[in-house]
Formats: structure tokens, C-alpha cells, sequence
């Protein structure tokens, strides 16, 4: 069965410096793919980032970018420049992707708070 | 770009009553459709995952008798919650992925349901 754990319960920074989450998943398929979502305080759940399996470059979108290290099965994700917006609660997920008829498994999230 | 829209935002039943909610997905194809739950200090559950043309596969815990799911077409999916009680309360999140564009899911806002 798949699993993801952020161990992370909650992380504060300030504003403009660096903060990196953790995550740690379990599958068996050989390949899967990692998103990571954030949950901003309305609620609404915004898709960041992404990465496949089988890709060895480490994803980049703006100013998110993904620790992946295959071999602890580990998927950190990393925000650089941080803002005030940015404070959310940030999801790590897995889809198995053997089999496209598959939800999403998520970890219990990281809640971020950036401070001026 | 994708967007997933869900409808109501915010509920109310009484206690051993029902209420549905729907999802509609705009500027994709909504080949899947994954309902999910949101409980108060929890992670998203899966409840089920839809796919067009084909079975609704419910995960341990949730079935058909207590959470039907409609998805008759590749924009639009609806979930009834049946005789809600106290433990049905939560946010409720529609998930849609094409699966020919798209390895992610695009989330809806949620419809919050609260159980009087």
C-alpha cells in the first residue's frame, strides 16, 4: 500500500529566506508520480509542483523546486525568496502510475507561516 | 487553463438528511474524478475515484449506499452524501485529471458541509 509522511507539523520563516519541507514515501511500482499541493487559508488547494519517477532532474517551477532522492525514497520541496503569500499548509501526494484509475495519497501536511 | 469548479461552497443539514454536491471541470477533460474528504485535523481521505465510461471504484471505508457518485460526461461529476450525521461534516474536494494532458489533479474550492 502507499503512504506519504511529512513529519513537519508546522514551519515559521522570514520573509525573502529559504524554507524546505520534508516527505517520505513507500510504493511498490516502479514508476509514480509526486505532487506537491498547498491549501491557502480559504481553503482552496492549488497544484505547485511535480515529479515523475523516472525523471533524475530535480523539478522547477518559480520559485519552488523538489529534493528528489530516489534511493530514500524522499521528495523535499524547497521555496527560495519566500513571501507573505506563501504562508499555507503544503500537501506532498503520490499517484502509483501502473494504473491511470488512481486517487491521490497524502501526507498530513507542513503548515508554513512567513513573517515580514 | 484547467479549473474545477464545485458547488455549494458552504452547507448545512440536519442530522439523517442528505445533500448533494457537484464538481465541474472547465478548459480540460475530466477523464477521472476523485471525490475526497477533508475532516477536521486530517489529511484529504479518498472516498472514491470516477472514471468516464467506466466503474466507481469506493475506497475501504465509503460505498455507494452512503456516498453515491454520478459522472456522465468528461466535465462534470456530482456526489450525494446520503443520511449525513456528525462524522460526515467536513470539506468535501473534487479532484479532476485528464488523463491524456495532465499527471496531475486540478482541485475545486470544496464544498463544506456541515451537519447540524
Amino acid at each position: 500500500a502507499q503512504k506519504v509522511t511529512q513529519t513537519q507539523t508546522s514551519i515559521s520563516v522570514v520573509e525573502k529566506t529559504t524554507v524546505t519541507m520534508d516527505c517520505v514515501y513507500e510504493t511498490r511500482d516502479s514508476s509514480y508520480f509526486l505532487f506537491w499541493y498547498k491549501q491557502t487559508a480559504s481553503g482552496e488547494i492549488v497544484f505547485l509542483i511535480r515529479q515523475d519517477s523516472y525523471k533524475k532532474e530535480n523539478a522547477t517551477v518559480g520559485h519552488y523546486s523538489l529534493n528528489f532522492q530516489k534511493p530514500k525514497s524522499s521528495i523535499g520541496l524547497i521555496i527560495t525568496a519566500t513571501q507573505i503569500e506563501d504562508s499555507a499548509v503544503y500537501f506532498c501526494a503520490m499517484r502509483e502510475g501502473g494504473n491511470y484509475a488512481q486517487g491521490l495519497t497524502f501526507g498530513l501536511g507542513t503548515r508554513v507561516s512567513v513573517f515580514p | 487553463g484547467a479549473l474545477v469548479y464545485q458547488y455549494p461552497r458552504r452547507t448545512i443539514c440536519k442530522s439523517g438528511t442528505s445533500m448533494r454536491m457537484e464538481c465541474q471541470a472547465v478548459g480540460f477533460q475530466a477523464t477521472s474524478v476523485a471525490w475526497y474528504r477533508q475532516s477536521p485535523q486530517k489529511t484529504f481521505e479518498l472516498i472514491a475515484l470516477s472514471t468516464v465510461n467506466s466503474a466507481i471504484k469506493y475506497e475501504q471505508n465509503f460505498t455507494q449506499e452512503k456516498f453515491p457518485i454520478s459522472h456522465p460526461n468528461l466535465s462534470f461529476s456530482s456526489m450525494t452524501v446520503l443520511n449525513a450525521y456528525l462524522e460526515d461534516r467536513g470539506l468535501y474536494l473534487c479532484g479532476a485529471r485528464d488523463w491524456g494532458t495532465y499527471a496531475e489533479q486540478f482541485f475545486g474550492p470544496g464544498t463544506r458541509l456541515t451537519v447540524l
